[in-house]
């Protein structure tokens, strides 16, 4: 068992409007990453917080911004929805070079 | 920039089968390499994870191989199970980056 736990399960949203997803990942895991995952493709990073701090981030554009909390839990927000943000949205805490993956948030944009 | 390849996209086989997954990289100056099953609409769930430094890793029926010189690594699953079906990823992080970086996956079906 992970630990890393997101929220919420799926979302629904219109083009324009803005969401954010959760995460939450275990005591001491200092480091989480945000991916997004598209049907059929693998997970692609979207950027890393390590301490508070994005420490790296992928080919995604600024409307995609993060925030990690001193309680290890996290924050992916995305504004001005477009309709190929709908996918699958992951979040990873890392351990001992181990990355450990929390179930998901499914996002539809219509 | 790195590209991760995982040929084939899917494979169906019967029950008890030892199985080969294998996955190719391009570029060779990785720090490790992960394998991920991934269940319909669900997250990844990781399986093994193999460092630069080490040649193979073991868990279960799960064996893990690493060739960083050939850029290749082979997932092995021994007496395959019906439950053994999902979809299977490979991930590398490159030495210097904390991002991994993933194949499109292989949907393993084993039928009973």
């Amino acid at each position: 068992e992970t630990g890393v736990t997101q929220s919420p399960t799926h979302l629904i949203k219109t083009r324009g409007q803005q969401v954010t997803l959760r995460c939450s990942s275990q005591s001491g895991h200092n480091t989480v990453s945000w991916y997004q995952q598209a049907l059929g493709q693998g997970p692609q990073f979207i950027f890393q917080y390590y301490r508070e701090e994005e420490n790296g981030r992928g080919n995604f554009p600024p409307r995609f911004s993060g925030l990690q909390f001193p309680n290890y839990s996290s924050e992916l927000n995305v504004n001005a929805l477009e309709l190929d943000d709908s996918a699958l949205y992951l979040c990873a805490s890392s351990y001992l070079a181990e990355q450990f993956f929390g179930p998901g948030t499914r996002l539809t944009v219509l | 920039k790195q590209e991760v390849t995982q040929i084939p996209a899917a494979l169906s086989v019967p029950e008890g089968e030892n199985l080969v997954l294998n996955c190719s990289f391009t570029d060779s100056a990785i720090y490790n390499l992960q394998w991920f099953r991934q269940d319909p609409g669900k997250g990844l769930t990781s399986l093994l994870l193999i460092q630069s430094s080490q040649r193979e890793q073991t868990s279960g029926r799960l064996n893990a191989s690493l060739d960083k010189s050939s850029g290749r690594s082979t997932l092995y699953i021994a007496a395959s199970q019906p439950g053994d079906s999902a979809t299977y990823l490979c991930a590398v992080i490159q030495g210097g980056s904390e991002k991994l970086v993933f194949g499109k996956g292989m949907k393993l079906t084993v039928n009973p």
